[in-house]
């Protein structure tokens, strides 16, 4: 099993402010995703990069997948409220199928 | 608009009762999948099918059963519930397209184990 860490688990900022969340493996991915997650809800995905190096923007969103393809990263540029959520990243192990192997999520804050 | 559905948002059950977790998609995927999520652990997949009647054993499937006999609907079986098996249960599915799918998910049924 190909495992990914992410850190910080838990993290709180004022709206605003900016962010960064990393996710780390020894293991080397086809691809990774990452997705957020809403209380009650299940995850959405917000984004796959697929080439190391490959930075993609999604309005104040940037992912960055690291050139060996074993770590990412996700910065937000002045987080607001509506940032808060569980961000899981989620590299494709098994191209044959689909499977998906989870870091176990970064819990982010904005408050007002 | 994709849509995957889940029986029950909230269960609680005895230990020892045989519990059925239902998941349905509309959007014709050959994949479905079922995680448990428990917090600090992240999601681990339980199993997954790739097709109707076929089915894969995931990271954690003791103590689970799974079915599909069709294409759209995708069952989680916990035999005898234990209470190591409290958890958030979420179900995905995903097309087929050779690695880089999303993967849709319901919104997850609470399990509580007494």
């Amino acid at each position: 099993t190909q495992l990914l860490e992410q850190s910080p688990q838990f993290l709180s900022i004022q709206e605003g402010e900016n962010l960064t969340v990393y996710c780390n493996s020894s293991s080397v991915f086809s691809s990774l995703q990452w997705y957020r997650q809403e209380p009650g809800e299940g995850p959405v995905l917000l984004v796959t990069v697929v080439t190391g190096g490959e930075v993609k923007k999604l309005k104040r969103l940037t992912f960055q997948f690291g050139d060996a393809r074993k770590d990412s990263s996700l910065h937000i540029t002045a987080a607001q409220p509506g940032d808060t959520g569980l961000y899981l990243c989620a590299g494709v192990g098994s191209v044959r199928w689909g499977k998906l192997q989870f870091g176990a999520g970064t819990q982010v804050v904005v408050t007002p | 608009d994709v849509k995957v559905t889940q029986s029950s948002r909230y269960l609680v059950k005895r230990t020892g009762e045989k519990v059925f977790l239902e998941c349905v998609q509309d959007m014709d995927h050959e994949n479905m999948f079922w995680y448990r999520q428990d917090p600090g652990l992240g999601l681990r997949l339980i199993y997954f099918s790739y097709d109707v009647k076929m089915k894969e054993k995931g990271d954690i499937p003791e103590g689970y059963s799974v079915s599909r006999e069709k294409k759209e609907r995708f069952s989680l079986i916990l035999e005898s519930a234990s209470t190591n098996q409290t958890s958030m249960y979420l179900c995905a599915s995903s097309k087929q397209t050779g690695g880089r799918e999303t993967q849709y998910f319901g919104p997850g049924t609470r399990l509580l184990v007494l």
